[in-house]
């Protein structure tokens, strides 16, 4: 167990839909990464907050957003979603927010999207 | 470009060693890592090597690092049917401002 808490487990839905993923990170880790992790993608980093702030961007679409709350979990929202956006969305946090050992990132067990 | 490269299958006998290889891009990453994926879980941190080291033992698990060829592999011990699964290997790029995994490799092992 990382510590890193992800929900929900699992989400169906329909194209054209909207939908949020949360992420707490273990406790004391600051920044909160985001990845998707499709068949044919691998795993493609989104987007990178430390402390409330957006710090790295990855190939995150404009029709998804993320946040991270004062209590430092995090949001993914997806809209307009597509069928090609079925993914697992994964979730880790790390303690620091640059490069170094601190900056080891601790995974949470994903989110299975699937859009129909 | 920001590929990191991984061969995609490995099959080993049980007892024997696996050896997975890695190629990275970023003369600059200061940290390289190793994650393992089991079927239908998230990624496990294995271990990680700090570029001013040449080799990292942990357990059964062997990492080398060669900066000159940017080249990392996982030498993994007495392979058990348990160690089946993805590994990922990762740097961070940019000075730490993203994180870059390769495409995982798929390791069988068969009894």
């Amino acid at each position: 167990d990382s510590g890193v808490t992800q929900t929900p487990k699992h989400l169906i839905t329909a194209t054209g839909q909207r939908v949020t993923l949360r992420c707490s990170p273990r406790s004391g880790d600051l920044s909160v990464y985001w990845y998707q992790q499709s068949l044919d993608q691998g795993l493609q980093f989104l987007i990178q907050y430390y402390n409330g702030e957006e710090r790295a961007k990855g190939n995150i679409l404009e029709r998804f957003s993320a946040q991270q709350f004062p209590d430092l979990h995090s949001e993914l929202n997806l809209s307009s979603l597509e069928l090609g956006d079925s993914a697992l969305y994964f979730c880790a946090s790390s303690e620091g927010g640059g490069q170094s050992s601190t900056d080891t990132q601790y995974f949470g067990p994903g989110t299975r999207l699937t859009v129909l | 470009g920001e590929d990191v490269e991984q061969s995609l299958f490995l099959s080993v006998r049980e007892g024997d060693s696996s050896v997975i290889n890695c190629t990275y891009t970023d003369s600059s990453s200061t940290y390289l890592y190793w994650y393992k994926q089991e079927p239908g879980a998230g990624l496990q941190l294995l271990t990680y090597i700090f570029s001013n080291m040449d080799m990292k033992q942990d357990q059964r698990l062997t990492v080398l690092l060669n900066k000159k060829d940017k080249h990392l592999s996982l030498r993994i011990a007495d392979t058990q049917t348990g160690d089946s699964a993805i590994y990922f290997c990762a740097e961070t790029i940019n000075y730490g401002q993203n994180f870059v995994f390769g495409p995982g490799t798929r390791l069988s092992v068969l009894p």
